[in-house]
């Protein structure tokens, strides 16, 4: 069982389009979400932190968290062909496993952005 | 602003080896974790230190081990490496807040390739 979902794609989106990325995760009590970009072979890099319910903006990225639904999304508004990667979504969560709280990863989405 | 900085960038070992990574934090940052990013998976959480103690562990067996010295700097060790073992090997840095549980904003490095025979 996945604590932390997403899927996988790829969403593929036309350039200049909202591209919407969603993740699901396990754990009412989660107080902390993050959305990372990860290009081929290269290490994830933050984009958004968000810790509270509703919208945070940063540029052309709005992540959107629902912690009643324990939903949170990223939109990517004006898609650039650049923008093409895996978004990897990001929990601090309870781990059954270990009893301890740990930031736990999707699997990522991988986005194509066609020119 | 320097960024994390990991080494090596890669690195070939054999079954029954032991391996050691090396990190060093963005400056300002206290908090070195460590993960395991296998193919096409999202990073597995391995350990978290914290004032060069071991504060948070994933679920990974003792023969991953750490270490974090006074300068914030960190080391991942493998022992008796296994051909799953293979791997990106990520070193990821965060200031130690109360908010988030210790799990502040993480900044990634570029992360060490692990290829084990």
């Amino acid at each position: 069982q996945k604590e932390v979902e997403q899927n996988s794609g790829p969403l593929s989106v036309p350039e200049g389009a909202i591209a919407s990325l969603n993740c699901t995760y396990s754990d009412r009590g989660s107080q902390s979400f993050f959305w990372y970009r990860q290009y081929s072979g290269k290490s994830p890099e933050l984009i958004m932190s968000i810790y509270s319910n509703g919208d945070k903006e940063d540029g052309r990225f709005t992540a959107q968290l629902n912690k009643a639904s324990q939903y949170v999304s990223l939109l990517i508004r004006d898609s650039q062909p650049s923008d093409s990667a895996t978004y990897l979504c990001a929990v601090n969560m309870f781990s059954e496993d270990t009893g301890r709280r740990a930031l736990t990863f999707g699997s990522g989405t991988r986005l194509q952005v066609q020119p | 602003d320097a960024g994390v900085t990991q080494s090596p960038t890669h690195l070939i070992k054999t079954r029954g080896q032991q391996v050691t990574l090396r990190c060093s934090p963005k400056s300002g940052h206290d908090t070195v974790s460590w993960y395991q990013q296998a193919l096409g998976q999202g990073p597995q959480f391995i350990f978290q230190y914290y004032e060069e103690e071991e504060r948070q562990r994933g679920n990974f067996p003792d023969r991953f081990s750490g270490h974090q010295f006074p300068n914030y700097s960190s080391e991942l060790n493998v022992n008796a490496l296994l051909l799953g073992d293979s791997a990106l090997y990520l070193c990821a840095s965060s200031r130690d807040r109360v908010l988030a549980g210790g799990f502040d904003e993480q900044f990634f490095g570029p992360g060490t390739r692990l290829t084990v025979l």
